[in-house]
């Protein structure tokens, strides 16, 4: 089944505690991005990827890095959070620039 | 620069009703537009895309849009409400061929019995 992945669905961490989400996708698909969704926002693009070991800012970058080291892979990582990043996450997928996206079931994160 | 204005945060219309959310877009270059539905503690599922073939898009569900550049807007539309329908949509622009993506600040539709 095509589909993309995200673990862990639900986190509670603490404020600077390191943590990594993964997103995976089986479609062979090129391009990647990291979203968050707050109420009365609606989605903000974090990070996107265009291929193996290309990525851009999105325009909220602040707080997150990325990495693209395998086609199929595109973890998020918070290297120190802080409360303001608690957030529902989702990663999405798509084959072409400007394309359909698919998403990922989401990571709802609370950092306390 | 790409921005989305989704002119309701909330919706309400009665089952059999007709449901109009409305969405303009403003984008430097041909743009793709979409609309996204997410239903309660769900992900996010492609309605329709618009990508400059024909301004009236027919999506999933009996939804459709219409591409109206004089406007800039891309409305979406349902001749009758279903319960199934309620939900929060978010109206998307990309520029075509780019890798930015912008969402609407989403639409709730509420649809009474």
């Amino acid at each position: 089944e095509a589909q993309v992945t995200q673990n862990p669905r639900y986190l509670i961490t603490v404020t600077g505690k390191k943590l990594t989400v993964t997103c995976s996708q089986n479609m062979n698909h090129e391009y990647m991005s990291w979203y968050r969704q707050d109420p009365g926002l609606g989605l903000r693009q974090i990070y996107y990827s265009m291929n193996v070991e290309v990525t851009d800012k999105g325009d909220v970058p602040e707080g997150y890095k990325v990495s693209r080291k395998e086609k199929r892979n595109f973890p998020l990582i918070l290297e120190s959070p802080s409360p303001n990043q608690t957030s529902l996450y989702f990663c999405a997928s798509s084959l072409a620039r400007g394309g359909e996206q698919y998403f990922g079931p989401g990571t709802r994160l609370t950092v306390t | 620069a790409q921005s989305v204005t989704q002119l309701d945060s909330h919706v309400s219309v009665s089952e059999g009703t007709p449901v109009l959310l409305r969405c303009n877009y403003s984008s430097s270059y041909s743009p793709s537009l979409f609309w996204y539905v997410q239903h309660p503690n769900k992900g996010l599922q492609l309605l329709l895309k618009y990508t400059s073939a024909a301004t009236l898009v027919k999506g999933i569900n009996g939804f459709e849009a219409e591409f109206k550049k004089s406007e800039t807007s891309f409305h979406l539309t349902k001749p009758s409400a279903h319960m199934s329908d309620a939900a929060e949509y978010f109206c998307v622009v990309s520029e075509s061929g780019g890798f930015k993506t912008i969402f609407g600040a989403g639409t709730r539709l509420f649809v009474k019995a």
